[in-house]
């Protein structure tokens, strides 16, 4: 039983574009929701985080939001570039837990010049 | 600062055999969590030390074990090993488990043959 799910396992964008990638989860005891990027050969490299209590984390050009009633977030890249062509996993830590995420099965994004 | 080295980056055994993968953390960090990435189940939490006690733990079978030392590095271990155990085994490290502050290392690719 997955209970963080990207469901787009792949997605392809045009450079300067948005990006828009989602993730949903099951369990409501998430209290924290990260998305880590991951380049072939290497291991994932966090990006972005937010807590279960803000709808909304802003960092450069990724946003991170969250919708706790529909059990949604999504991360937005704005504008895209073919740098950011990777594997993109959304992970969610279980309330009070430490060392421990579930992470989805990652979307892997293609960034076209 | 280094960052996050996993020894051996490749190995190649087959069924039945051991496996021992070594993680050295960065210089500081005491949480050292182990991962299993596998085309079908994404990133799986297999557990996670904290000076030198297992914190926590994920739902993997006994014949994975791990432990860390007194510098914190740390060694995970399969036993008895099988063709579903290929995978990229991915360690990361963070101060105190904190998940903005983990980092992880390269991977180990284990094929069972």
């Amino acid at each position: 039983d997955q209970q963080v799910k990207q469901n787009s396992p792949s997605l392809s964008v045009q450079e300067g574009r948005i990006s828009i990638l989602n993730c949903d989860y099951t369990n409501s005891m998430f209290d924290y929701f990260l998305w880590y990027k991951k380049y072939p050969a290497e291991g994932p490299t966090f990006l972005i985080s937010i807590s279960s209590i803000k709808d909304k984390n802003e960092d450069g050009r990724f946003t991170v939001f969250l919708n706790k009633s529909a059990k949604h977030l999504s991360l937005h890249i704005v504008p895209s570039q073919p740098g950011d062509s990777a594997v993109y996993f959304c992970a969610a830590r279980p309330g009070g837990s430490q060392g421990n995420l579930i992470f989805g099965k990652g979307t892997k994004l293609s960034v076209k010049p | 600062k280094a960052g996050v080295t996993q020894t051996p980056r490749y190995l190649i055994k087959t069924r039945g055999q051991q496996v021992t993968l070594s993680c050295s953390p960065i210089s500081g960090h005491r949480s050292v969590s182990w991962y299993q990435q596998t085309p079908g189940q994404g990133l799986q939490f297999l557990f996670e030390y904290f000076s030198e006690t297992q914190r926590n733990k994920g739902n993997f079978p006994g014949r994975f074990s791990g432990r860390q030392f007194s510098n914190s590095r740390s060694e995970m271990n399969v036993s008895t090993l099988e063709l579903g155990d290929s995978a990229l085994y991915l360690c990361a490290s963070s101060p105190d488990g904190s998940y903005n502050e983990q980092f992880f290392g390269p991977g180990t690719r284990l094929t069972v043959l």
